[in-house]
């Protein structure tokens, strides 16, 4: 069965050092997304990617946050200068173009801001 | 107010008994209703999704909606231990592309 994957699993970086978290969407959807979830809250929506551009983003999203599909298949969330509070789970997940929202999550990139 | 509240937990039951989750939403523009489950340090995974009211029966699995009371549940019959994990309502205003809005979710043991 098709899925979401997510390198790395995990990621230790130094407060102020960019990272870059990389996700490949199941194929034959359209539209992508990146969540997170800090540890014991809720999942939260990030940002939402459709035909090579941003089609909502959160009040979190903010200018420190980038996204990019470089190639046909892989879809990255870039954070410029990384702070203590976002250390989280990343999660990346992808739809098809269809009647319903259905949203399939990749495992989780696990970052952590030190 | 919170847009989504669901009851964090925990809750333990027995091997075999029904399970009932629940959530309330306060937006009545959510149109799209989905249940996940979440193991530990893992992604959610997609269990059951609805559109507008009714029910849905998957399996031991099923999902009503009640947009009138903007309340949804999931039930899980004949549960099993495998089924502990965290569970997850999750809703959208609009169809493909929209942002997923998730409760807190439940944290659920089943004990054999």
């Amino acid at each position: 069965e098709p899925e979401v994957t997510q390198t790395p699993s995990h990621q230790v970086t130094q407060m102020g050092q960019e990272v870059i978290l990389r996700c490949v969407p199941i194929s034959n959807h359209l539209y992508f997304y990146w969540y997170r979830q800090i540890l014991g809250q809720k999942v939260e929506f990030l940002v939402s990617f459709y035909n090579n551009e941003i089609s909502e983003k959160s009040e979190i999203f903010d200018d420190q946050f980038s996204v990019e599909r470089p190639d046909g298949s892989n879809f990255t969330l870039k954070i410029r200068s990384t702070k203590l509070e976002d250390s989280a789970m990343y999660f990346c997940a992808s739809s098809e173009f269809g009647a319903y929202n259905e949203q399939f999550f990749g495992p989780g990139t696990r970052l952590t801001v030190l | 107010q919170k847009e989504v509240e669901q009851d964090p937990g925990p809750l333990s039951v027995p091997e075999g008994a029904i399970v009932s989750l629940n959530c309330t939403y306060s937006n009545s523009a959510f149109q799209y209703f989905m249940w996940y489950r979440q193991y530990s340090r893992k992604g959610p995974e997609l269990l059951m999704y609805t559109y507008s009211s009714g029910n849905k029966e998957d399996g031991r699995f099923t999902a009503q909606v009640d947009k009138s009371s903007k309340y949804i549940s999931l039930f899980i019959r004949d549960s099993q231990p495998s089924d502990s994990a965290t569970y997850l309502c999750a809703m959208s205003r609009e169809t493909s592309g929209s942002r997923l809005t998730f409760g807190e979710g439940t944290q659920l043991t089943v004990n054999p």
